[in-house]
Order: structure tokens, then C-alpha cells, then sequence
């Protein structure tokens, strides 16, 4: 089944300590997204790869790092999680020129 | 399910009326458009989407309207059913950033009612 993966779905942490969230996706996208959703701002975009060892910020990177090593993996990295970081988070996939698929999101709180 | 559709704009209709969801988009040179649905507890799910050199185009049960000189979006769905009920939000892509470069509006929830 074609489907974007994130793990952990629920996430409950303290300031300061690393954390990681996995994205993978079984459908050889080139795109892959990160976006927070909060209540009354709809999804914004943290952080994108266009393809291997391409990313680029969105519109709300701070706070956040991504690699990509391989293709069908994103993880979004928060070195130093702050409780304004608590939130909604998808990631999404595309091939290129096509629309976005999203994951089922992971929701993190941020004690 | 996850609170994301606190204070949202609601659209309520009755079961098997049509309904119609609009958006202002913010970038005039963006081109591409995109209508997603998000059912609570779940990922935005792509609807339909329409590019800048169209004014309208139809799916199954639902049609997207452009237009560019107001930049408005709307989302046309036909026969609405309670299943359609979800938190409804347009994408705009502006220039940059390829096709992964997103820009989402704040969302509507339609209610759907029996």
C-alpha cells in the first residue's frame, strides 16, 4: 500500500531534550514536506527536500533541522524542543509536479 | 481526535444541498492550487487541484473555481453527504520552491447535517 509513515504518532517530552520524528514513504517521491498545524493557522511549512541531500526552509524553520540521507526517509530533528514548538506535525511526499500526500501526523507536547 | 479546527469559519448545510467553500489566496504569481480535506485525526487528503491557465475544473462531485484577477478560490461540493463533513483548506504554490512549496489558508469546517 502506498502510504506516508510518521512515528511516533504521540510524543510527550521536556525543554531541551532531542528529540526525532521519522517520515518514510514506500513511493519513490522525489518531494518530501514537514508542516505544524495549530489551531487557527492551518499547515505551515517548516522544512522541504526536492530530492538526496536537497533541502531548503519553509516558512517556520527554526527550531528544526532535517536530513535526507535517502529518498524515501525526512526525519525532522528538534535539537532543543521548547514548549511554543508543541504542536500538530505532518509530513508529505510528492513526485515532482505532482500533489502532496500526507502522512497521518504525529502530535508533540512540549512540557 | 486532534483540536485543529478551533475557531475556524464553519459552514453549515443540510444533507444533499450543494455546498460552496471559498478562499483568498495571497500571491498573485502563484500557479498552482490545490483543495484539501482533513478528517479529524487524519492528514489533509488532496481533493482536486487546478493550475493558473484554467478557471474551473470538475471531479467527482466537487469543482474548483479560480479566479485570478480577485485571487479567489472556491471548492463547489455537489449533493453534499455527511461523510463530506471535515476541515476543508485551500494550497496556493507561488513561484520558488518548486512544486513542494506550499502555502496553506487557515481552513473551513463544513458541517453537514441530516
Amino acid at each position: 500500500e502506498a502510504q506516508v509513515t510518521q512515528n511516533p504518532r504521540y510524543l510527550i517530552t521536556v525543554t531541551g531534550k532531542k528529540l526525532t520524528v521519522t517520515c518514510s514513504q514506500n513511493m519513490n517521491h522525489e518531494y518530501m514536506s514537514w508542516y505544524r498545524q495549530d489551531p487557527g493557522l492551518g499547515l505551515r511549512q517548516i522544512y522541504y527536500s526536492m530530492n538526496v541531500e536537497v533541502t531548503d526552509k519553509g516558512d517556520v524553520p527554526e527550531g528544526y533541522k532535517v536530513s535526507r540521507k535517502e529518498k524515501r526517509n525526512f526525519p525532522l530533528i528538534l535539537e532543543s524542543p521548547s514548549p511554543n514548538q508543541t504542536s500538530l506535525y505532518f509530513c508529505a511526499s510528492s513526485r515532482r509536479g505532482d500533489t502532496q500526500y500526507f502522512g497521518p501526523g504525529t502530535r508533540l507536547t512540549v512540557l | 481526535g486532534e483540536s485543529v479546527g478551533l475557531h475556524l469559519p464553519t459552514l453549515s448545510v443540510q444533507e444533499g444541498d450543494n455546498s460552496i467553500i471559498n478562499c483568498a489566496y495571497s500571491n498573485s504569481a502563484s500557479d498552482y492550487f490545490i483543495w484539501y480535506k482533513q478528517e479529524s485525526g487524519k492528514g489533509p487528503q488532496f481533493i482536486i487541484d487546478i493550475r493558473s491557465n484554467m478557471d474551473k475544473r470538475q471531479g467527482q462531485r466537487v469543482t474548483v473555481l479560480l479566479n485570478k484577477t480577485v485571487k479567489h478560490l472556491s471548492l463547489q461540493i455537489a449533493a453534499t453527504q455527511p461523510g463530506d463533513s471535515a476541515v476543508y483548506f485551500c494550497a496556493e504554490n507561488p513561484p520558488g520552491g518548486g512544486y513542494n512549496k506550499l502555502i496553506f489558508g487557515a481552513g473551513t469546517r463544513l458541517a453537514v447535517h441530516p
